[in-house]
């Protein structure tokens, strides 16, 4: 049964600091490793999707990457602000199915 | 463009009592699925559905029913209320049929069972 961890369950900065939040998952027959921010009390949106097949994709001040044989992803992001406030979600998808697994997310407060 | 809307917002009912929570989405995603999210917990899969008339059990299914009558329905239905059914629920979208597509998700149900 795939598990999904991240580390830190919450962390906090100063704006203006680069920033690292870890996933890990133990099974490596993985699709594809989604990221998705959540605000409180609110859903959850999508910042990116990496498929099985490719190392990292970026868009903006974020930057995910995936080691499929570590069973490790990472979500970057530069120069963080305070609207970077936020928990944050990764979740894989296996290829067995069309089905996503969660992991519980890391809290980012980012201190003006 | 609404994409994944989900109805009601909040609801509070009475152990035994049932209801259904309503997802639409307009995107024509054939991939529809429900979650819920207890703190500490992630989001965990209810039941899921890879097109209309399909739909399956996820990880936690008991006491839930679901039914795909149409590609941008998919209900969910608590039938005997339980507080161990507190929690929020979300309803996710995607394009099966290209694979690699995003899931889109709904601002979510704030149910709380008493």
């Amino acid at each position: 049964k795939q598990e999904v961890t991240q580390i830190p369950a919450a962390l906090s900065v100063p704006e203006g600091e680069n920033l690292v939040l870890n996933c890990s998952f133990t099974d490596s027959a993985i699709y594809n490793l989604q990221w998705f921010r959540q605000d409180p009390g609110k859903g959850l949106t999508s910042l990116l999707l990496i498929q099985s097949s490719q190392r990292e994709q970026t868009s903006g001040r974020l930057n995910a990457s995936l080691d499929k044989s570590s069973g490790r992803s990472t979500l970057y992001i530069a120069a963080s602000q305070p609207g970077d406030s936020a928990t944050y979600l990764c979740a894989v998808r296996d290829n067995y199915g069309q089905n996503f697994v969660f992991g519980p997310g890391t809290r980012l407060s980012v201190l003006p | 463009n609404a994409g994944v809307t989900q109805t009601p917002k909040f609801q509070v009912l009475k152990t035994g009592q049932s209801m259904t929570l309503q997802c639409a989405q307009d995107m024509n995603h054939e991939y529809m699925s429900w979650y819920r999210q207890d703190p500490g917990m992630g989001l965990r899969l209810i039941h899921y559905s890879v097109g209309a008339g399909i739909t399956d059990q996820g990880e936690v299914p008991n006491g839930y029913n679901v039914s795909r009558s149409t590609t941008e329905d998919f209900p969910l239905r608590l039938l005997s209320a339980a507080p161990s059914q507190t929690s929020v629920y979300f309803c996710a979208s995607s394009d099966r049929g290209l694979g690699n597509q995003p899931q889109h998700f709904g601002d979510g149900t704030r149910l709380s069972i008493l």
